[in-house]
């Protein structure tokens, strides 16, 4: 069974608009973190955000902010004022568990094009 | 700076043979991943390591396999290399720590003729 779902395979939204990417994840295990990655066209991983289980408040990072809601298993990401250089795939990773042993496991992305 | 680098860009091999990707970090990470990126597939995971000579199969294992004997390399091996295997490869590394992001080398776009 898929762990993490992206629903939107591509998203449009308008410049300095806000825009809300969907991911949803599936763990049985009470400790877990989640991920969002940025993917311009020159292909690079860019780190994001990150939100813990037991965090107890929404992570936010600059313009990046996540709207984490446990019981849903939600963790979508919300982009505030949108700019022309945030047309990138966007994906949702999930890591369980205190183990080292755990891999990073993503989703399939959604691909966001901003429009001027 | 923190750096993942993978041995090449772009790689063309022929059908049948056995091809070699290499990653290093430089950043005494614990864990290591190879991922292969396929559009709308998104990011895959073929294998991961969490030691030097320890290794745990990803979701598409079949057809690869990957070798760590210092923790700074890890090196995914196609053992005989056939056309569905063309895609992107990601390699990233990070610290065992759950709570710590990965850092990802530049990818090596393989194209098996």
């Amino acid at each position: 069974a898929q762990k993490i779902t992206q629903t939107q395979p591509g998203m449009f939204v308008q410049e300095k608009e806000a825009v809300t990417l969907d991911c949803t994840y599936d763990t049985s295990d009470p400790s877990y973190g989640l991920f969002w990655y940025k993917q311009p066209s020159s292909g690079e991983m860019i780190f994001l955000i990150y939100q813990g289980s037991y965090d107890q408040q929404n992570a936010t990072e600059g313009r990046y902010s996540l709207n984490f809601q446990k019981a849903r298993k939600s963790a979508n990401l919300v982009i505030s004022a949108s700019q022309l250089g945030d047309s990138a795939m966007y994906f949702c990773a999930m890591r369980e568990g205190p183990s080292r042993n755990t891999p990073l496991v993503f989703g399939k992305g959604t691909r966001l094009s901003v429009i001027a | 700076d923190v750096k993942v680098t993978q041995s090449s860009r772009y790689l063309v091999k022929r059908t049948g043979e056995k091809v070699f990707l290499e990653c290093v970090q430089d950043m005494d990470h614990e864990n290591m991943f190879w991922y292969r990126q396929d559009p709308g597939l998104g990011l895959r995971l073929i294998y991961f390591s969490y030691d030097v000579k320890m290794k745990e199969k990803g979701d598409i294992p079949e057809g690869y396999s990957v070798s760590r004997e210092k923790k700074e390399r890890f090196s995914l091996i196609l053992e005989s290399a056939s056309t569905n295997q063309t895609s992107m490869y990601l390699c990233a590394s990070s610290y065992g720590a759950m709570n710590t992001e990965a850092f990802f080398g530049q990818g090596t776009r393989l194209t098996v003729v």
